[in-house]
């Protein structure tokens, strides 16, 4: 079985500084990871994913994480956002050996970026 | 090429009552699963459908039933409906084949609300 720690439930910071949202995942198999962004009244946007390989992903809209297996943790940073960025973030992990992608969410952080 | 869409967006039931929600996959994919997303929660898997069959069930009770038709698209039902029912329910399609790596493509879900 799965489950994701997301640390921080709120995380307000001033336009143009960096950010870092932090999540921990458990897990007895080896996962894939994700990060989605929710803006408000709409559904899960995929920002970026590590499946194997380099550490370090990018994705969209200037985000990047990394992926630590002796920590077990997957934070997304960047390293100056825009008030557009405010938006609740979910991490979340899939078994690798899984027949169904199904998808274990973290509790999600709230960015507020604050002008 | 259109998205994941679902109907209706939003949705007003009263306790007992029984409800369907229903999904389009994005074009191309054939794969379309379910999460239940609590106000300030994470979502949460309710169950999966490929090939007009359930694959996998969340833990969630029977009250909950599903659809995939030959189009693909597919319909969440739930019988009975308890307060603790209300939520946004979201619809993620994908493709089957590498199920475990394929990034998952939610709808803006259907908010439902139980007086």
């Amino acid at each position: 079985a799965q489950s994701v720690t997301q640390l921080d439930s709120q995380v307000p910071v001033f336009e143009e500084a960096p950010v870092e949202l932090r999540c921990n995942y458990s897990s007895s198999v080896s996962v894939y990871l994700f990060w989605y962004v929710q803006y408000p009244n709409q559904g899960l946007q995929l920002l970026l994913k590590y499946l194997s390989g380099s550490t370090l992903v990018k994705g969209i809209n200037g985000f990047e994480a990394e992926f630590n297996k002796s920590q077990t943790s997957f934070h997304l940073r960047k390293p100056s956002v825009h008030i557009s960025d405010t938006a609740e973030y979910f991490c979340a992990v899939s078994g690798l050996s899984s027949n169904t992608g199904k998808l274990i969410f973290g509790q999600g952080t709230t960015l507020q970026v604050k002008p | 090429d259109a998205g994941v869409t679902q109907s209706p967006t939003h949705l007003i039931k009263t306790r007992g009552q029984q409800v369907t929600l229903r999904c389009s996959p994005k074009s191309g994919h054939d794969t379309v699963s379910w999460y239940q997303q609590a106000l300030g929660q994470g979502p949460q898997f309710i169950f999966q459908y490929y090939e007009e069959e359930e694959r996998q069930r969340g833990n969630f009770p029977d009250r909950f039933s599903g659809h995939q038709f030959p189009n693909y698209s597919s319909e969440l039902n739930v019988n009975a409906l308890l307060l603790g029912d209300s939520a946004l329910y979201l619809c993620a399609s994908s493709l089957r084949t590498g199920m475990a790596n394929q990034p998952q493509h939610f709808g803006d879900g259907t908010r439902l609300s139980i007086l």
